[in-house]
């Protein structure tokens, strides 16, 4: 069956310019999450969606990033007046039920955005 | 202080030869425990899940110690393919499923 799918796949953006990257989780998952992956580190949790409820974005780094999935499936993060410290993977993923479960239900990721700030 | 740490490597390990890697965390609330395998450019793939008891999946063991609060990871009989990054991943409690990953051990493994 079809996996998690981002897109664009690239993006280059002009320091100031807004970004809006878009992931496709699988369907029927319930739990969506957007990791940020710098060159040379691991991911970095942004923010968390249980269904369309936005639970957690602790994680996202200023309020010039936004996230939304307004009908519990697709998800859009959004990027107003990239920097050049925005440059990094975006990393999208999903599973398959939501929090308050013992055992991890496996999170599986997309292919990710590779964003270019100049 | 990172919360989860890794040696960045890289291991260059001719093919045959037995790797370890090993990784530490901060808190020792924590609920659970993966190694997942990044290829280059590529999305990470969950590995296998790190029991206290230690687990094994083929060529593959890791090992939880939770006195200490680190997590390792052999590879017996390296392959050419087995190269990859590989990054420890840990779920505080209280964190829901929100993965925590160290910055990841890139191993090269050379004929």
């Amino acid at each position: 069956g079809a996996g998690v799918s981002q897109s664009p796949r690239y993006k280059v953006a002009k320091r100031g310019q807004d970004v809006a990257l878009r992931c496709d989780p699988i369907s029927g998952h319930v739990s969506l999450f957007w990791y940020q992956q710098a060159l040379g580190q691991g991911p970095e949790f942004l923010t968390y969606f249980q269904n369309e409820a936005q639970l957690d974005k602790s994680g996202l780094p200023s309020d010039r990033f936004f996230a939304e999935r307004p009908e519990g499936s697709v998800s859009t993060l959004k990027i107003q007046r990239t920097q050049q410290e925005d440059s990094a993977v975006y990393l999208c993923a999903s599973s398959l039920v939501g929090r308050g479960y013992s055992s991890y239900n496996e999170q599986f990721f997309g292919p990710g955005t590779r964003l270019t700030v100049l | 202080r990172k919360e989860v740490e890794q040696d960045p490597g890289p291991f260059n390990v001719p093919e045959g030869a037995t790797v370890a890697f090993n990784c530490t965390y901060s808190n020792s609330a924590s609920q659970s425990f993966f190694w997942y395998r990044q290829d280059c450019r590529k999305e990470p793939k969950l590995l296998m899940s790190v029991y206290s008891s230690g687990n094994e999946d083929g060529r593959f063991t890791a090992q939880l110690n939770r006195a200490s609060q680190y997590i390792s990871l052999l590879i017996r009989d390296s392959k050419l393919s087995d190269s990859a990054t590989y990054l420890c991943v840990v779920i505080f409690n209280n964190a829901g499923n929100m993965l925590t990953f160290g910055g990841g051990t890139r191993l090269m493994v050379k004929p």
